[in-house]
């Protein structure tokens, strides 16, 4: 199994400041997903990523996909208390004739009024 | 109103007694899910179906089943649940993994097997 590794797991921070979560691995994916979840539901997509190098925005959120398309960041701009939840990134991959998707441990953030 | 519905939502049960957590899909996707999210380790496959009466295991398949004898449901099934089976489970639906198309998920189902 292809493994994503997230970081930071946990993140606390204060009502418009920025960060940025990485998503890594060792091996290529064929694309690239972000969800976020929120406590008592399913994640719910975000973003896919699919070219390496690609950058794509949503509003306040910038997702990009490495070059090599072995790592992903999601940047958040001036954060704010209705992003808290947990963010997943999710890579596509081959194995036996079968595309497989594998998730990250996910980030929790916390944003503070 | 486009959903995956999972039943029940909470269960606490004991060791050995078979249980069935339901999965409906509303959206004709091909490919459904099941998942098990725990602290510390993530979202994790159980198992997964490409289609009707396809199935495959995923990476912790132990201790579970499934079927898929129409396109819209997907059960699983735990024969003789064992308390290492307590977590969050969840179910997904996609049109397919290779066309990018997102995972569509259930509101999740809390099992406790004491």
């Amino acid at each position: 199994t292809q493994l994503l590794e997230q970081s930071p797991q946990f993140l606390s921070i204060q009502e418009g400041e920025n960060l940025t979560v990485y998503c890594n691995s060792s091996s290529v994916f064929s694309s690239l997903q972000w969800y976020r979840q929120e406590p008592g539901e399913g994640p719910v997509l975000l973003v896919t990523v699919v070219t390496g190098g690609e950058v794509k925005k949503l509003k306040r959120l910038t997702f990009q996909f490495g070059d090599a398309r072995k790592d992903s960041s999601l940047h958040i701009t001036a954060a704010q208390p209705g992003d808290t939840g947990l963010y997943l990134c999710a890579g596509a991959y081959l194995r036996g004739g079968s595309e497989k998707l594998v998730f990250g441990k996910g980030m929790k953030l916390t944003v503070n009024p | 109103e486009a959903q995956v519905t999972q039943n029940p939502r909470y269960l606490i049960t004991v060791t050995g007694k078979k249980l069935t957590v339901t999965c409906s899909q509303n959206m004709n996707h091909e490919y459904m899910s099941w998942y098990r999210q725990d602290p510390g380790l993530g979202l994790r496959q159980i198992y997964y179906s490409m289609n009707v009466e396809v199935t495959d295991k995923g990476d912790v398949p132990e201790g579970y089943k499934v079927s898929r004898k129409e396109k819209r449901n997907f059960p699983l099934i735990l024969e003789s649940p064992s308390p290492n089976q307590t977590s969050l489970y969840f179910c997904a639906s996609s049109v397919h993994v290779w066309v990018n198309q997102p995972q569509h998920f259930g509101d999740g189902t809390r099992l406790s097997i004491l």
